[in-house]
């Protein structure tokens, strides 16, 4: 099966804490992305990335970074998580260029308490 | 700078009903617009995007026409179904991705 994979589904952590999100294409894109949906439904790309060049969308949190190891895989780490942190974290992935469609994985709710 | 505006938040009709979802930009160059719709509890996937060639993109009975003259690409139906009930953004792309607020639409019996 083609597509984009995420893990966790959810996640429940303290103010502070350090977590991870993985994500994980097999479509054979160049380029993955990282969205924050709050609870507004408000859709925010954080992040663009593929292996020449990350774009990083000057209001994000510098707690916030990607990490790479390959162009199938583009994990989300946030460093010391604040309240404001609870949302949905999608993750998509598309061919570079400005006409490709993105392909979106079913997201990570982050709960933080 | 580019943008691209919703300006319902929510849409409320009954089904068989006609859909309009509205869907302005403003860009720097000419870009490339999408609808994407997302279900509850589901990922958000391409509704439909506009051509290089004027076609009128269709899917699942909606089209868009994108109007370079208006900075507009409104989604249209022209008779609603209960499972069309769901969140519609309007994204705009032209060297980076820019999504609309998103517009709830809720078709009743």
């Amino acid at each position: 099966e083609t597509a984009v994979f995420q893990t966790p589904n959810y996640h429940v952590t303290q103010v502070g804490n350090e977590v991870s999100f993985n994500c994980k294409q097999t479509l054979g894109h160049d380029t993955m992305y990282w969205y924050k949906q709050d609870s507004k439904k408000l859709l925010k790309i954080m992040f663009s990335y593929n292996n020449k060049q990350l774009i990083v969308n000057e209001t994000v949190p510098r707690r916030f970074s990607p990490q790479s190891s390959d162009k199938a895989h583009l994990n989300l780490r946030i460093k010391s998580v604040e309240p404001e942190d609870s949302a949905v974290y999608l993750c998509a992935s598309s061919y570079r260029g400005d006409y490709a469609e993105q392909f979106f994985g079913p997201g990570t709710r982050l709960t933080v308490l | 700078g580019d943008s691209v505006t919703q300006t319902e938040g929510l849409v409320t009709l009954t089904e068989g009903l006609p859909v309009m979802l509205n869907c302005t930009y403003q860009s720097t160059y000419s870009p490339f617009l999408f609808w994407y719709v997302q279900h509850l509890n589901e990922a958000p996937k391409l509704l439909l995007k506009s051509f290089t060639d004027n076609k009128r993109p269709e899917h699942q009975g909606f089209h868009a026409t994108l109007h370079k003259s208006s900075s507009s690409f409104h989604l249209q139906k022209s008779s609603a179904q209960l499972s069309d009930s769901a969140l519609y953004y309007c994204a705009l792309s032209n060297n980076r991705i820019f999504f609309g607020d998103g517009t709830q639409l809720v078709v009743k019996p």
